[in-house]
């Protein structure tokens, strides 16, 4: 069975913090894709980023920056110099191939509140 | 703005009605899909159609029902309402029905059944 762990349900950081946000995912698929999605308060699912199974090289854009790492199964988020605008609710998500390949798996989401 | 469209953005109605939520995909995607979120529940999907076809399907109830039409929107019924079935619904779609494809989400339509 394929799942998506983000232990982290609430994380509260004081502006121009760093933070991570932890992702564990199982699968049995030896190829699959790992994303990253924000939702702020208005609600709309906001797409970050998309990573294959094959691809380990750690990914930056502006403040944030991703680590991948197949060993532990992980695909963490950092944000850095953390913002008040970055005040949202992450979800992790992976979708594996097989018959049902329309199936993003989410995680429970980490709401992430940012105090100027 | 993801290029998606969901209409309405509300919804408020009574338990044993029938309602249609309706998604216009990003100019050129070819797959929609129909997730939901409750609180109890997350983020669960529910359809995906694949240029007029259904492609895959997760946990929909008998109760929902969805199509793709020849113009490519696409529109969720959802029937015999319960208060469990309030949720934000959301539509996404991808240029392809692939794994890798990435999924643009729509700004969902929050149904509430009273």
């Amino acid at each position: 069975a394929q799942k998506v762990t983000q232990a982290q349900t609430e994380i509260s950081v004081v502006e121009k913090e760093d933070v991570t946000l932890d992702c564990v995912y199982e699968t049995r698929d030896t190829t699959y894709y790992l994303f990253w999605y924000k939702q702020p308060p208005s609600g709309e699912l906001v797409f970050l980023i998309r990573r294959n199974s094959f691809d380990e090289q750690n990914e930056i854009s502006g403040r944030y920056s991703w680590n991948f790492q197949k060993s532990t199964s992980s695909f963490n988020f950092t944000i850095t110099a953390s913002q008040v605008v970055d005040s949202a609710v992450y979800f992790c998500a992976l979708r594996g191939l097989g018959v049902s390949q329309g199936n993003l798996i989410f995680g429970k989401g980490t709401k992430l509140s940012v105090k100027p | 703005d993801s290029g998606v469209t969901q209409t309405p953005k509300h919804l408020i109605t009574a338990t044993g009605q029938r309602v249609t939520l309706r998604c216009s995909p990003r100019s050129g995607d070819l797959s929609v899909y129909w997730y939901q979120q409750s609180l109890d529940q997350g983020l669960q999907f529910l359809i995906q159609y694949y240029n007029g076809e259904e492609r895959a399907k997760g946990n929909i109830l008998e109760r929902f029902s969805a199509q793709q039409f020849p113009d490519l929107h696409s529109e969720l019924n959802l029937s015999s309402l319960e208060l469990g079935d309030s949720a934000l619904y959301f539509c996404a779609s991808s240029v392809g029905s692939g794994s890798a494809d990435t999924q643009y989400f729509g700004p969902g339509t929050r149904l509430t059944v009273l």
